[in-house]
């Protein structure tokens, strides 16, 4: 695997489940990233994760709780989700660089379905 | 704060024909920018970036971007689409004082007609 892999691909949810989605950075990376893609509004950053410590929470409902256990993997848990949550979530990652707002890459996404 | 904001929510193009897609940011300072294009169903690629130096960009798929200053524009230029150029393309800004966040615009969606 290159790049950055997220599974599963689909996902649809009642909304009682949980579920998780998870995400695989192999470019050796120091920043992961969670963003949700609604359709025509820009991307809406949610989490991220540097060093493996979380930097920044963009006022996510606690309905969406981010892991991320090491440097490589990064999961969003759900929970008791609302349909407004349908939507593609991206996880992307970069080599943070002090003072350098660098490129992100970004994985294919996840495209959850709640009803 | 940092905002990106693209003007064009969707334009349509002949196959062979030139594109130019507008992006204009506000930011303070010199900002690092980026263009990105999504296809259908997948993440976001990288097409180029700009962060110092020459203004003209040159990027992947032909594409390049020119930066200028004075207007707070970064627009992306394609001499002659191709139908595989059907996407949607992303305006990016990112700073020099926060390492990680970029901002993006709202995207515009590029139609090919043969």
């Amino acid at each position: 695997e290159t790049g950055v892999t997220q599974t599963p691909r689909h996902l649809v949810m009642g909304m009682t489940n949980k579920k998780s989605l998870k995400c695989e950075q192999h470019l050796g990376h120091n920043a992961m990233y969670w963003y949700k893609q609604s359709a025509k509004k820009p991307l809406e950053l949610m989490f991220v994760y540097s060093l493996e410590e979380r930097v920044e929470n963009n006022s996510v409902p606690s309905r969406f709780s981010p892991e991320c256990p090491n440097s490589s993997h990064l999961f969003l848990h759900l929970h008791t989700l609302q349909p407004e949550d349908s939507a593609l979530y991206l996880c992307a990652s970069s080599q943070v660089v002090s003072g350098s707002a660098c490129e992100q890459f970004f994985g294919p996404g996840t495209r959850l379905t709640v009803l | 704060a940092q905002s990106v904001t693209q003007p064009d929510i969707h334009i349509t193009v002949s196959e062979g024909a030139s594109l130019e897609l507008r992006c204009n940011y506000s930011y303070g300072a010199t900002p690092y920018l980026f263009w990105y294009v999504q296809s259908p169903g997948q993440g976001l690629q990288l097409l180029l970036k700009y962060f110092s130096g020459d203004t003209l960009v040159q990027g992947i798929k032909g594409f390049e971007a020119e930066f200028k200053r004075s207007q707070s524009s970064f627009n992306l230029r394609k001499p002659s689409v191709h139908w595989s150029d059907a996407a949607e393309y992303f305006c990016a800004v990112g700073s020099r004082s926060n390492d990680y966040k970029l901002s993006f615009g709202a995207g515009t969606t590029v139609t090919v007609r043969a």
